[in-house]
């Protein structure tokens, strides 16, 4: 089956930008979406290949996505954006998720 | 506004039998494909099963593929989930989602509903 692979955690400075790495097979070739989620709440679309940004999330969240590796990189990281990030995509009518990257804002 | 309301969830015994269920407002229910995605505590995100919008092609991950049962009735707006011989393993936070297209991303999700399978 079809694997996603995500770093545990991811650190960052305040106001620089981090970058969430998702490792699979050729994942260049998938659509790759991204959500966010902090403790307590229901994840949040904040990339879809489909509509880019979802409605509501600002320009500096961003995407990219060749060969084996999709990144997903927030520019002038906030407090506000600690939170665990997942990215995913649909293999063989199937959906699968990254392991989750813990994002955190020092 | 799009809303998603979970309920169902509970203690339940190993070995037994729960359904959950998720009602949905606020957009045409049958013209879009659902999901359940779930969560143990602690863990990541895992996807559980999906099902089209007129109910006739139904996914299930393997780990759950024979014991889980999706279902929609449209004339309820309301997504199901039958979920049986339930296992230590199947505790859980369970979420549906709805894709705005078949094969597409999840673009709203309900609040959750804990199942927690427990002696």
């Amino acid at each position: 089956s079809y694997e996603l692979i995500q770093p545990l955690s991811v650190s960052v400075a305040l106001g620089q930008t981090a970058r969430i790495t998702c490792g699979g097979n050729n994942i260049g070739s998938k659509s790759v979406h991204w959500y966010q989620q902090k403790p307590g709440q229901a994840p949040v679309p904040v990339i879809s290949r489909d509509t880019n940004r979802p409605s509501g999330i600002p320009e500096r969240f961003s995407d990219s996505n060749s060969g084996n590796t999709a990144t997903l990189t927030i520019r002038r990281a906030q407090a506000g954006d600690e939170a665990d990030y997942y990215c995913q995509v649909w293999d063989s009518s199937t959906v699968v998720f990254g392991g989750g990257t813990k994002l955190t804002v020092l | 506004e799009i809303h998603l309301l979970e309920s169902g969830g509970g203690l339940a015994q190993p070995g037994g039998s729960l359904r959950l269920s998720c009602a949905a407002s606020g957009y045409t229910f049958s013209s879009y494909a659902m999901s359940w995605v779930r969560q143990a505590p602690g863990k990541g995100l895992e996807w559980v099963s999906g099902i089209s919008g007129s109910g006739g092609s139904t996914y299930y991950a393997d780990s759950v593929k024979g014991q889980f049962t999706i279902s929609r009735d449209n004339s309820k707006n309301t997504l199901y989930l039958q979920m049986n011989s339930l296992r230590a393993e199947d505790t859980a936070v369970y979420y549906c989602a709805k894709e705005p297209n078949t094969g597409s991303y999840f673009d709203y999700w309900g609040q959750g509903t804990l199942v927690t399978v427990s002696s």
